[in-house]
Formats: structure tokens, sequence, C-alpha cells
């Protein structure tokens, strides 16, 4: 199975603040890289695919970049709704897989 | 509007078998690819499989051999079915619509919890 290794795994950001977090691969993946917000309690939200795409009515403070093994999903200027655990996961192979998580906290 | 609801047993005992469907609603089943993902409580997220109209399906080796998953067309629907559960298995079970162009999951349901205890 490919492992995605996310870091950190938690970080404590202010509003305004720019935040990166990284996912790395076990092998190369592509471009086959999804991001996902997920808040307590509910569901986890598509946000990017394909590594840098924005799927539709994210907004544009959020983007991705990466191929290969390394990726990163960057929130320009952090807002209050942004504060979650965000989650990366692989479509090149099967099993599909998920990072273990990154929660962005005040 | 795409829309899923998981709906089943809250509660399972050990060794018996897990079964949860998914209702969908605002567009047809036909239309894509379903998943099912699972989160154990304070954990990641884990996918377990996806079913297509036809029944065809792919399951996480992990889980395979405990794994069922089947598809109702006439009622817009697919299930789970999860066998020999232990208290491993407790979990929020989530279905998801398969994105369209890729293994990503673009709408998902709420999410159900599912306990495994006597």
């Amino acid at each position: 199975d490919i492992q995605l290794t996310q870091s950190p795994s938690s970080v404590s950001a202010s509003v305004g603040d720019r935040v990166t977090i990284t996912c790395r691969a076990s092998q190369d993946i592509n471009s086959w890289l999804g991001w996902y917000q997920q808040k307590p309690g509910r569901a986890p939200k598509f946000l990017i695919y394909a590594s840098s795409s924005l799927q539709g009515g994210v907004p544009s403070r959020f983007s991705g970049s990466g191929s290969g093994t390394d990726f990163t999903l960057t929130i320009s200027s952090l807002q209050p709704e942004d504060f979650a655990t965000y989650y990366c996961q692989q479509a090149n192979t099967f099993p599909l897989t998920f990072g273990g998580g990154t929660k962005v906290e005040i | 509007q795409v829309q899923l609801q998981e709906s089943g047993p809250g509660l399972v005992k050990p060794s018996e078998t897990l079964s949860l469907a998914c209702t969908v609603s605002g567009v047809a089943i036909s239309s894509s690819y379903w998943t099912w993902i699972r989160q154990p409580p304070g954990k990641g997220l884990e996918w377990i499989g996806y079913i297509y109209y036809d029944g065809s399906t792919k399951y996480n080796p992990s889980l395979k051999s405990r794994v069922t998953m089947s598809i109702d067309t006439s009622k817009n629907q697919f299930s789970l079915r999860l066998s020999s559960v232990t208290a491993a298995d407790t979990a929020v079970y989530y279905c998801a619509r398969v994105y369209s162009s890729a293994w990503y999951s673009d709408y998902w349901g709420q999410g159900t919890l599912v306990t495994v205890s006597s």
C-alpha cells in the first residue's frame, strides 16, 4: 500500500496567517493527490484534486502543489472557518489511502 | 443536488455482521461509482471499497475477506456488509460518490457511527 505521511500533525495559527501542510507519498503517485477538510462531527469536504485543481466552490485562498512524492496544501490567509483537520488522499493506486491528518487550530 | 444518507444499526455484537445502506438522491446511481470509507473515533480515514451500478466492486485487501458491497438501482441505494466484526471495526462509516474523473470522493453522506460491543 502507498503510505501518505502528513506534517505537521497539528499546527497552531491565527486568522490571517499563511499555513502550509505537507503530504509525502511512499512512492511516486504522479499528480494523483487530493485534499479534504474535516470539521468535528462532520463528513470530510473535498477541496482539491489532481494535486492543484480546486473543486467548485472552494475559496481561492486554498491552493495545492506538487507531483511525484511531495505535495503541499497552502491556505494563504487563514479564516475562522478554516480551523479543521486536513487529509490528503492518493488516487493513483488501489487500495486508496489517506494521510494521518493535520489539525489546524488556534 | 447530490445527497447521500447512511442507515443501519448503530450497535453490532462481536462476530456478527455489520450492515449499512446508503440512499442516494439527486442523481441516478447508475451515473457514478460509489464508495464506503470509515473513520475510527479520533483517528484517520480508511477506504473500504467501491461499487459500480453494474455490480462490479473493488475492496481494500485488508478487509476483502469480510466485505460485501451490493447495489439496488431500483431504490437508488447501495449497501455494505462487513462480517465477523470486532471492536476494531467500531467507526463512523461514510458512503460517498466517486468523483467523475478520478478516484476521489466528492459528495459524502453525514456518516453513521457503528459500535461493536456485546
